[in-house]
């Protein structure tokens, strides 16, 4: 079955510590995209990635990095300069090229202490 | 820039009992327009979708209308189920910017009691 994979569905870190957040897509879609989640505040774009080896920030890139070196994968890393950084996070894809409609993955909720 | 207006929640409504859900958006250019929706501790999926004005999106009895008058894409159901308890998100394109984010609403909950 086609769809996306986010890995793990849960995550504790410790303040101070780095931690990257795995996601995984079968679709051969070319854009993938990463949200951040707040209670009563929608969704939120960290960061995103039309084609392989391209990327741009999105509205709350800081404290974030991503890299996109395969088609299938866009991972995405919380470093210790994120100053609120618990939260529930969305990795999405799309086709692209001229198609709008985007598909998500389960979320992987990620608490720091 | 673009955004999107969705009506405060939470909703709560008896099972049977017609939904609507109000969407408003700004934009400049002619996005297309989606409705998602969330399950408690689950990832969005997509519900329906219209891509030009006056189109209808339909799905599991949810429908939305695209209207460009009054910029409004507001969602309807006519009989609600408890299993139709979720929070609902609008959202918009960037016109002819494929492969960007979409804009979303900030979600309403929806509440359904038996």
């Amino acid at each position: 079955d086609g769809g996306i994979t986010q890995s793990p569905k849960y995550l504790f870190r410790k303040e101070g510590q780095n931690v990257t957040l795995s996601c995984e897509q079968n679709l051969n879609h070319d854009a993938m995209y990463w949200y951040r989640q707040d209670p009563g505040q929608g969704l939120r774009l960290i960061y995103y990635s039309q084609i392989v080896n391209d990327f741009q920030k999105g509205d709350i890139a800081e404290g974030y990095s991503v890299s996109r070196e395969k088609k299938e994968s866009f991972p995405l890393t919380v470093t210790s300069a994120q100053k609120n950084p618990t939260a529930f996070y969305l990795c999405a894809s799309s086709k692209g090229q001229g198609s709008y409609e985007q598909y998500f993955g389960p979320g992987t909720r990620l608490t720091v202490t | 820039g673009d955004s999107v207006t969705q009506m405060e929640g939470p909703v709560t409504l008896s099972e049977e009992a017609f939904l609507t859900i109000n969407c408003t958006y700004t934009a400049t250019g002619y996005p297309s327009l989606f409705w998602y929706v969330q399950y408690p501790g689950e990832g969005l999926q997509l519900l329906l979708k219209a891509t030009k004005a006056d189109d209808k999106g339909s799905n599991k009895g949810f429908e939305a209308t695209y209207r460009k008058e009054t910029t409004s894409f507001h969602l309807e159901k006519g009989s609600v189920q408890v299993s139709d308890s979720a929070v609902y998100f609008c959202a918009l394109s960037d016109w002819g910017q494929a492969g960007t984010a979409l804009i979303f609403g900030k979600g309403t909950t929806l509440s359904v009691s038996s």
